[in-house]
């Protein structure tokens, strides 16, 4: 099983569309979390951390739930321009603050 | 640009060659990773540094791979006798404490031929 577990994707949605992608860990001593955003070909590149009393960065809306070490992104009136993919990430900061990937989920919004 | 910076981009070898890639990390921070990441998959952790000290390595990271940080500024990640299996993205990130995001630099794409 892989310690950090997303839907590959790909998830093709319309312009204008709310999305919402999922992850799950399996390390209970995992810390701090993000979601990370990587474009084709280029370096992942940090979208927002994640906390679990849930934060909000205009469209984007991330949520933690320890208790079911689960982690969601929600994408509200999606563009063309959030086409990429999207990086789940856990933080063992016990273990030296190495970061824990999952697979990606890829999204593509058509017009 | 204060960013982290890799170089080379790109580099295309002969299997059984050995290559190097260098790591700038952001100045301040003490901290700096290398992840590979191969095509469809998320980046996998190799190793990382606090200051000169190299603090763990993946079971990833064989033999053939070694990796330094002299003086506690920039890296290199180094491959002997490069295999098929070697071909990836090679990523560098750097923080200050571990609880803080890392910030990548561009990577090295690693081709063998």
């Amino acid at each position: 099983r892989k310690e950090v577990e997303q839907d590959p994707g790909p998830f093709n949605v319309p312009e204008g569309a709310t999305v919402a992608f999922n992850c799950t860990y399996s390390n209970s001593a995992s810390q701090s979390f993000f979601w990370y955003r990587q474009d084709c070909r280029k370096e992942p590149k940090l979208l927002m951390s994640v906390y679990s009393s849930g934060n909000e960065d205009g469209r984007f809306t991330a949520q933690l739930n320890r208790a079911s070490q689960y982690i969601s992104l929600l994408i509200r009136d999606s563009k063309l321009s959030d086409s990429a993919t999207y990086l789940c990430v856990v933080n063992l900061y016990n273990q030296g603050g190495k970061l824990i990937f999952g697979q990606g989920t890829e999204l593509s919004v058509k017009p | 640009d204060t960013g982290v910076s890799q170089d080379p981009r790109h580099k295309i070898t002969k299997r059984g060659q050995n290559v190097t890639f260098r790591c700038d990390p952001i100045s301040e921070h003490n901290r700096l990773y290398w992840y590979r990441q191969t095509l469809g998959q998320g980046p996998e952790f190799l190793t990382y540094f606090q200051n000169e000290a190299q603090l763990e390595k993946s079971r990833l990271l064989s033999n053939r791979f070694s990796a330094e940080r002299p003086k506690g500024s920039f890296s290199t990640l180094e491959i002997q006798r490069t295999e098929q299996g070697d071909s990836a993205m090679y990523l560098c990130a750097s923080s200050g404490p571990p609880n803080q995001p890392q910030h990548f630099g561009d990577g090295t794409r690693l081709s063998i031929l």
